[in-house]
């Protein structure tokens, strides 16, 4: 069974950093990209980054690229999202998903809550 | 940015109800348009990949069809289990992107 288990989220005030973590198991880790998508407070889905399976190939859209890294540690099993510099609108539920292959997210992770604010 | 419109906002239905719900792509989007179901406190589930490709587990009441920019997912005999939002979102171009989503709410 597939499984996806967040953690890291909390509260952190604006302009500060904090790294979220995936832990992953069921599949083989390795061979899939990963990605990170958010949920701010009773709105809609926004991707945030995505991984290739070495880690060599990374993709964000523009309302957190040069803030956000995502990363992978394929020995253990594990995918990552640093983020700096952080801002209120980061506020949301972060879900790790896996890729299906063809850029949709065939599972996803239970999410970890950031809330950005003073 | 390729903007996904879905519509109605909302949608109030009767169970056993077939009904279908609208994502409209601001540019084609080929057939990579998938389909996801979230229900109330719960994570995003992937209900229709490709426009249409079926995904293992998923009642076979839902089905996917279009090309292009116009898509369309409908549900066949709608059950009280069914009340959720219902999520677009293009793989065919970054960045990725989803529609705003269709509340499904059960009369």
């Amino acid at each position: 069974e597939v499984q996806l288990v967040e953690s890291g989220g909390g509260l952190v005030q604006p302009g500060r950093s904090l790294k979220l973590s995936c832990a992953a198991s069921g599949f083989t880790f390795s061979n899939y990209y990963m990605a990170w998508v958010r949920q701010a407070p009773k709105k809609g889905l926004e991707w945030v980054a995505t991984i290739s399976t070495s880690g060599s190939r990374t993709y964000y859209p523009d309302s957190v690229k040069g803030r956000f890294t995502i990363s992978r540690d394929n020995a253990k099993s594990s995918l990552y999202l640093q983020m700096n510099s952080l801002k209120s609108e980061d506020t949301a539920t972060y879900y790790c998903a896996r890729d299906g292959r063809g850029n949709w997210f065939a599972y996803w992770g239970q999410g970890t809550l950031v809330t950005v604010s003073s | 940015d390729v903007v996904l419109t879905q519509s109605p906002a909302t949608l109030s239905v009767t169970p056993g109800e077939r009904i279908s719900l609208s994502c409209r792509a601001s540019e084609s989007v080929d057939t990579y348009l998938h389909w996801y179901q979230q229900k109330p406190n719960e994570s995003p589930r992937l209900l229709i990949k490709y426009a249409s490709q079926s995904i293992s587990g998923i009642p076979s009441r839902f089905s996917g069809s279009g090309s292009g920019t116009d898509f369309t997912l409908s549900i066949n005999g709608v059950e009280l289990e069914d009340l959720s939002i219902y999520y677009c979102q293009q793989g065919n171009s970054l960045p990725f992107t989803f529609g705003s989503g269709t509340k499904l709410e059960i009369k």
